[in-house]
């Protein structure tokens, strides 16, 4: 089974909302990653939080880390019809280990 | 900077038929990975590797072999392929960790490679 999951499986809001996305995970890490997916194309890397972090922030993101609930947070702020995708928590180690993904629509 | 180069973009096999996906990285990587996704879902690990001449299972193995002559090249193998394969198939490649413990590979992904199999 997957080590991450996200929550919601979909997501559509209007341009200009915020967008939440969850992850929850199942082992000990050392960082978790969260990654964007455009439709028919590869992952790119969005941002990495460290199991010391609790928060982090990049651009109109901002990423929470919650070890105790084996829990992390995506959100993106000011959503824009361009960062419609799907988007993936990960842990990465010697094997790294992806959630199904979150697909969020922003409409314009 | 071509990054993670997937070939072929596009496959169609019969089942049975042999076939080899090559993936290739010019940023001097120590680690590189495969994985297959599904409609829908996340990404699976097939195999990976953490050097040149190393290979490693991941979660979903079966069916495939891996090779890594080269540490810019990882290859995919498909000895008798089943529809079960029908997939997308991503590689991605990572440096190694600056210390074990940290574990910080960020991913570099190929554009991927689309498989169907009658």
């Amino acid at each position: 089974s997957q080590q991450g999951e996200e929550d919601p499986q979909a997501l559509s809001i209007q341009e200009g909302e915020n967008a939440t996305m969850n992850c929850s995970y199942k082992t000990s890490i050392n960082n978790l990653q969260w990654y964007r997916q455009n439709s028919g194309r590869g992952l790119v890397h969005l941002i990495l939080i460290r199991s010391n972090e609790r928060e982090k922030h990049s651009g109109r993101l901002r990423v929470t880390l919650d070890t105790s609930k084996k829990s992390s947070s995506l959100l993106i702020t000011a959503s824009r019809a361009a960062d419609t995708a799907s988007y993936f928590c990960a842990t990465i180690g010697g094997k790294s280990t992806f959630g199904d993904g979150t697909t969020l629509t922003v409409k314009p | 900077n071509a990054g993670v180069t997937q070939t072929p973009k596009f496959r169609v096999l019969k089942t049975g038929q042999s076939m080899t996906l090559l993936c290739a990285q010019d940023m001097n990587h120590e680690y590189m990975y495969w994985y297959r996704q599904d409609p829908g879902m996340g990404l699976r690990l097939i195999h990976y590797s953490v050097g040149e001449g190393t290979t490693a299972k991941g979660e979903v193995p079966d069916g495939y072999n891996v090779s890594r002559l080269k540490k810019q090249n990882f290859l995919l193998g498909l000895e008798s392929a089943a529809p079960s394969q029908t997939s997308v198939y991503f590689c991605a490649s990572s440096r190694t960790p600056r210390t074990p413990r940290s574990g910080a590979n960020v991913l570099t992904f190929g554009a991927g490679s689309r498989l169907t199999v009658l």
